[in-house]
């Protein structure tokens, strides 16, 4: 069966500092890979997403990149983040079907 | 498009009634849909799906609609219970894009 991990799960970082988020999928290969951002009540943002090892597609401008070394890694990372970067961030992938995406259980980032 | 940033909307059904959770989606391109159910702290989990060439599919206690002419989905849940307590999204999705929107989401709150 196919499972997604992220890590770490809650994260409280200064104003300025890099951030770094990981997720690795396994029971799959070559899926597609998400990162989502969901503001504290709100809806589902899509950030990045990659169809492949070192392709990334970038859907919103904003001070955040993703990486993708491995075929099951996604990673999403910044040299210094914002006060509006804090937030929910889901990782997803498509399984073996690539029809319907699964959710990670999310990393809950906090810049203060 | 998106819908991020906005509020979600709040939906109050008595215990043992029917809900219906209803979704205007974007893109008529999009040729698959999918509800997500989710609870506090965690990541959304797949409820149901339906395929363009579709009308209706029915689950185990949920039903979704699709309305191509006005792109509206709905989502119907029987016998409402208090663990159906969430927040609903609707996704659409392009299969060859495989870039998957989601709706604003719609809390439901189950009174007993």
């Amino acid at each position: 069966s196919q499972t997604i991990h992220q890590w770490p799960a809650t994260l409280v970082q200064p104003v300025g500092s890099p951030l770094s988020l990981e997720c690795t999928v396994e029971g799959t290969s070559n899926p597609n890979l998400y990162w989502y951002r969901q503001a504290a009540g709100r809806g589902l943002q899509l950030l990045f997403y990659s169809v492949g090892i070192g392709q990334i597609s970038s859907e919103v401008p904003q001070n955040l990149s993703a990486s993708r070394p491995q075929d099951r890694q996604f990673i999403l990372s910044s040299k210094k983040l914002l006060l509006s970067d804090s937030g929910f961030y889901l990782c997803a992938h498509n399984g073996q079907t690539g029809n319907t995406i699964y959710f990670g259980e999310g990393s809950w980032l906090t810049v203060v | 498009g998106e819908s991020v940033g906005l509020h979600l909307p709040t939906l109050s059904v008595q215990e043992g009634d029917n809900s219906i959770i209803n979704c205007a989606y974007s893109n008529s391109a999009s040729d698959y849909f999918i509800w997500y159910k989710q609870e506090s702290g965690k990541g959304p989990q797949f409820i149901i799906d339906i395929r363009s060439n579709m009308d209706k599919r029915q689950g185990q206690r949920v039903t979704v609609l699709l309305n191509k002419t006005v792109k509206h989905l709905s989502l119907q849940i029987a016998a409402t219970q208090p663990g159906d307590s969430a927040v609903y999204f609707c996704a659409e999705v392009n299969s060859g894009t495989y870039k998957y929107i989601f709706g604003t989401g719609t809390r439901l709150k189950v009174l007993a």
